[in-house]
């Protein structure tokens, strides 16, 4: 394990349906990020959270909200989701400085829209 | 914006043999960092292997090495005596100098033994 956990581990929704992905990391690191995954497309970076304040948001639809409420917790609010935002969702950490450090991921959690 | 790309959708390697997974990445910095992670299947995602751009030396850890060519924006994995475990997809990741960090679309390896 990396030391960061995500939950739940699978979630199936219908479009009607509001669920939240939790992350939590115990490593101390000072940024967190949500990715989606894709099947044979890159990670697309969702969000960004540097000292709890969201410092990035790459366009993402609304019907996605973060929330971060202190630095080793992140969340991931759905609700009317459409079908085409199954995919798997990551959660990451690392120490934003300036030095290479590296993100740990969690498991992720596989989310399949009815 | 930066991009990374991986052009390998998929590879195969016997076991015990050698195999070489590329990348480039388009940057106008110079201070940066690259990355090669390790997704096998079902399972999280681990850091193989880091780069800095200002070393000239390439990483190793054990059986993997990377080839950077700054010049050319190259940063090839390469995996000596591969072994039944190393199947997985493997990403390429640029990190750039403001931490932000960019992946290629990921290179599934498979491992026949």
């Amino acid at each position: 394990e990396t030391g960061v956990t995500q939950t739940p581990r699978h979630l199936v929704m219908g479009m009607t349906n509001k669920k939240s992905l939790k992350c939590e990391q115990h490593l101390g690191h000072n940024a967190m990020y949500w990715y989606k995954q894709s099947a044979k497309k890159p990670l697309e970076l969702m969000f960004v959270y540097n000292f709890k304040e969201q410092t990035e948001n790459n366009s993402v639809p609304s019907r996605f909200s973060p929330e971060c409420p202190n630095s080793s917790h992140l969340f991931l609010h759905l609700h009317t989701l459409q079908p085409e935002d199954s995919a798997l969702y990551l959660c990451a950490s690392s120490f934003r400085g300036t030095s290479g450090n590296e993100q740990f991921f969690g498991p992720g959690t596989r989310l399949t829209v009815l | 914006a930066q991009t990374v790309t991986q052009s390998q959708p998929e590879m195969s390697v016997q076991e015990a043999e050698t195999v070489t997974l590329s990348c480039t990445y388009d940057t106008s910095e110079s201070d940066y960092y690259l990355f090669w992670y390790k997704q096998p299947p079902s399972r999280q995602m681990i850091l193989v292997i880091r780069q800095e751009a200002y070393k000239q030396q390439n990483a190793t850890e054990n059986r993997f090495s990377v080839n950077f060519q700054k010049a050319a924006k190259s940063f090839s994995l390469k995996i000596s005596d591969s072994q039944l475990g190393d199947a997985a997809m493997y990403f390429c990741a640029y990190r750039s100098a403001s931490a932000k960090f960019y992946f290629g679309s990921g290179t599934k390896l498979n491992v026949k033994p």
